[in-house]
């Protein structure tokens, strides 16, 4: 079943530990993406890399990190140093990289991992 | 700086009535537009985008540069269109920004 897989669905913890949210593609997509979602502030880009073993940081980096060490595999450590950690996050990839003129600007998503911190 | 902006966080209208979804961009260059949908308990997905000029489940949308839009238009709205509406925009750098989202409720 081809597809973006996110785990966990759910994840608890306490303030002041590090998470890390998985994202696993077998879409082939060279581009990989990691937004946060809040109520009435839409999708906000965390970081994204478009070819394995690079990546830029987006809108709201501070506080989370991010690996990109095969194709298939992005993921997203949400670190102590993030200030509001609760949230939706959602990965999402696409099709295209670097100088690829086939990214159509499509992007799969994944059902996304509701980090709560207590 | 490129920026999207959905004025409405929540739109309600009544089923067989139109239904249209603000959306306005900020950008200096020739930018590629797009509407995601997410359905309830279902992932975002894309559901059109300006280049293709396509009409999906009778939603339609046409990008006026003079007034910088990209409003979403259906002329009768039906209850399974409920949904999150975002309006996405795409520069140089490839990466899409999102704009806030209007959730729409389609009343019976």
């Amino acid at each position: 079943d081809g597809g973006i897989t996110q785990s966990p669905k759910y994840l608890f913890r306490k303030e002041g530990q590090n998470v890390t949210l998985s994202c696993e593609q077998n879409l082939n997509h060279d581009a990989m993406y990691w937004y946060r979602q809040d109520p009435g502030q839409g999708l906000r880009l965390i970081y994204y890399s478009q070819i394995v073993n690079d990546f830029q940081k987006g809108d709201i980096a501070e506080g989370y990190s991010v690996s990109r060490e095969k194709k298939e595999s992005f993921p997203l450590t949400v670190t102590s140093a993030q200030k509001n950690p609760t949230a939706f996050y959602l990965c999402a990839s696409t099709s295209g990289g670097y100088g690829q003129l086939t990214n159509t600007g499509e992007l799969f998503f994944g059902e996304g991992s509701r980090l709560t911190v207590l | 700086a490129q920026r999207v902006t959905q004025p409405e966080k929540l739109l309600s209208v009544f089923k067989g009535a139109p239904v249209e979804l603000k959306c306005n961009y900020s950008y200096s260059g020739s930018p590629e537009l797009f509407w995601y949908v997410q359905y309830s308990r279902q992932r975002l997905q894309l559901l059109l985008r300006h280049i293709s000029r396509e009409s999906i489940k009778g939603f339609t949308a046409d990008l006026n540069k003079g007034e910088t839009s990209f409003h979403l238009k259906k002329p009768f709205a039906q209850e399974e269109d409920s949904a999150m509406y975002y309006c996405a925009f795409q520069g140089s750098a490839r990466q899409l920004t999102f704009g806030s989202g209007t959730q729409l409720t389609v009343l019976p």
